[in-house]
């Protein structure tokens, strides 16, 4: 069964410094999204993205964060200068054009800034 | 605006046990209604889905969801919970089509021998 994968699965870094989440969604799926769960508290949206544009952006989604489709397969986010608080579970999901509605998430990476 | 409550943080049951995991939602429409479970070290792993039509939908690994409009719920059970169902369960929904979901605080399911 296909399914969203994404790397690395943990990263730790400093604070300050540039992080680069991949993701790979399914592959004839067109509408990608991006989630994050701090600890201990609800998955949020932070992205959505169709067609190389955002497509909705949530309050969290400032300027330190952009996506990126790079080839035909991989999603990115880029936290370009990373705080205490992005320290998080960040999860992609991706969408079908017959199904937009169901989203399917990977398994996240969890990223830890010190 | 959208919002899901999920009013029990943690659950026990025992195993062979039937289970209720409560939602309740805010919006404005009839919503898109889903349920993920998140194993430990795991994603989010899609159980089911309400759109519209019969109101009691069936998932995988044996779970069931009731969309109560007159509630604003949408509970999911199991008739008898095995030991590998302990887990975190998320209730999220959607406008449908190409639009993000709201998720509730999720719900811890421990189940004891």
């Amino acid at each position: 069964e296909p399914e969203v994968t994404q790397t690395p699965s943990h990263q730790v870094t400093q604070m300050g410094q540039e992080v680069i989440l991949r993701c790979v969604p399914i592959s004839n799926h067109l509408y990608f999204y991006w989630y994050r769960q701090i600890l201990g508290q609800k998955v949020e949206f932070l992205v959505s993205f169709y067609n190389n544009e955002i497509s909705e952006k949530s309050e969290i989604f400032d300027d330190q964060f952009s996506v990126e489709r790079p080839d035909g397969s991989n999603f990115t986010l880029k936290i370009r200068s990373t705080k205490l608080e992005d320290s998080a579970m960040y999860f992609c999901a991706s969408s079908s054009p017959g199904q937009q509605e169901t989203q399917y998430f990977g398994p996240g990476t969890r990223l830890l800034v010190l | 605006a959208q919002s899901v409550t999920q009013p029990d943080i943690h659950i026990t049951v025992s195993e062979g046990a039937s289970l209720e995991l409560r939602c309740n939602y805010s919006y404005g429409a009839t919503p898109y209604l889903f349920w993920y479970v998140q194993s430990p070290g795991q994603g989010l792993q899609l159980l089911l889905k309400y759109f519209s039509g019969d109101t009691l939908v069936q998932g995988i690994k044996g779970f069931e969801a009731e969309f109560k409009r007159s509630q604003s719920s949408f509970n999911l059970r199991k008739p008898s919970v095995h030991w590998s169902d302990a887990a975190e369960y998320f209730c999220a929904v959607g406008p449908g089509g190409f639009q993000k979901l709201v998720f509730g605080t999720g719900t811890r399911l421990l189940v004891s021998p």
